[in-house]
This record gives structure tokens, C-alpha cells and sequence, in this order.
């Protein structure tokens, strides 16, 4: 079982509202990822990490930053939640060498719903 | 650009019952490809990957991959599933050098007692 973990599971909030999904992984690893996953749709990589101050762009953005000051945290900011950012949010990590290299390690997402 | 194909989107089969989960990709270069599966209520997990090497790799609970580099193609395969393997599947790609993956949409599978 991997060792990354979300908080909060569910979450249900009001449209305008700033909110921030959680991550954090115990494995060490450098490379962190967030995705939104849709029903019968491929994982959207919304931002990756590379290390502690690296954070890039993915192909679906959508309003939101992260921050990675530390290796094992890696936590998602909306700033004004939408109803289009209703979605399933997964965060991932993965090693930059060994055994498990480029190997995704997946948390138990966080299922957002914005009224 | 790479993209990821999985032209089964449900599949339904009895217990015993063969598997292939089709996954096709496009990009030109080196390719390291994965199959991850998610059951129900369950993480993400890795089924299997492919680096280099044999191109027929085995993962856990039975399942087994073939890349096809002739026709960009990493089959999943199961000679006969159980109950146990009603999930979803997604097959991945990361091009040579890259630490970002591709996924394709996934593959539901009910497997029927």
C-alpha cells in the first residue's frame, strides 16, 4: 500500500469559495503530480513538482497553484471554487531512481463537489 | 504530441473467461508504458510496466502485457479472470527521458461470478 495520503476525502463547497486539497507522501520521493480524474476520461495532469521549489504547469491548470516547500508535501489551491471544478483530484508521487523509477504511487483522492 | 487509445470502454465477462484490454499509443520515440489498475474503492496501483527488455512483462495477479513496437501496442492479457478483477485499467505512457505521463481513459471491467 502507498504511503501518500489526501485530505479531505470529500469535500462539498459553495461557488467563490478558496479552498485547499492536501497531499503528503512518506516515501521521499521528488517527483509529486496532481490529476483530475472524470468518469470515462484519461487523467488530466493539472501541476507536477520535480523537488522542494519546483512547480510546473500541466495541460489543465484550471485556476489553481501549489506550493512544495517541503519534499513530502504538496497541497492544491483553488482560489475561487467553480462548478466546473467539481471532479476527482489525485495526487501522486513517484521516485527518480531504484526499483520503482517513473512509477506513479497514487493517493486515495479527494471527490470535490462545488454547489 | 503522444496520446493514449483504449478502444474498450466496458467490458463485461464471466469468471474464467479470457482478457485483452487493448492500448495503443502514438509517439515515435522510446517509450516506457504501464498499466495501472484502481478497484473499486481502492488507490490507483501499478499493474505492470514496460522499460526494455522482453517485450512480454509479467505483473501481478496473473495479468500480462505484450509490446508491439510494430504496432504501438501494449495489450493487456489474463488467461482467465475472476470476480476479484472487476476494476478499472489504464494504460500509460511516459516517452524516453520524460517524468510525465500520458494516460488513456480507462477501461471498465466487470467480471460476473
Amino acid at each position: 500500500e502507498a504511503d501518500i495520503y489526501q485530505t479531505p476525502r470529500y469535500l462539498v463547497i459553495g461557488t467563490g469559495k478558496k479552498i485547499t486539497l492536501e497531499c503528503s507522501q512518506t516515501m521521499g520521493h521528488d517527483k509529486m503530480y496532481w490529476y483530475q480524474q472524470d468518469p470515462g476520461m484519461e487523467l488530466h495532469l493539472i501541476h507536477y513538482s520535480y523537488g522542494v521549489n519546483s512547480t510546473e504547469k500541466g495541460d489543465l491548470s484550471s485556476e489553481s497553484t501549489v506550493s512544495r516547500i517541503r519534499t513530502e508535501h504538496f497541497p492544491l489551491t483553488l482560489e475561487s471554487a467553480r462548478p466546473s471544478h467539481t471532479s476527482q483530484y489525485l495526487c501522486a508521487s513517484s521516485p527518480r531512481s531504484g526499483s520503482s523509477y517513473n512509477e506513479q504511487f497514487f493517493g486515495p483522492g479527494t471527490r470535490l463537489t462545488v454547489l | 504530441a503522444q496520446s493514449v487509445s483504449q478502444h474498450n470502454h466496458h467490458v463485461i465477462l464471466s469468471e474464467a473467461a479470457s482478457l485483452e484490454l487493448g492500448c495503443n499509443y502514438s509517439y515515435g520515440g522510446t517509450v516506457n508504458l504501464f498499466w495501472y489498475v484502481q478497484y473499486p474503492g481502492q488507490h490507483l496501483q501499478l499493474l505492470l510496466k514496460y522499460f526494455s527488455g522482453d517485450p512480454l512483462v509479467k505483473g501481478i495477479k496473473g495479468f500480462e502485457a505484450e509490446f508491439i513496437k510494430s504496432k504501438f501496442s501494449f495489450n493487456l492479457r489474463k488467461p482467465s479472470v475472476q470476480w476479484s478483477d472487476t476494476a478499472e485499467y489504464f494504460c500509460a505512457l511516459q516517452s524516453g527521458g520524460s517524468y510525465i505521463p500520458t494516460f488513456g481513459r480507462g477501461t471498465s471491467l466487470i467480471v460476473h461470478p
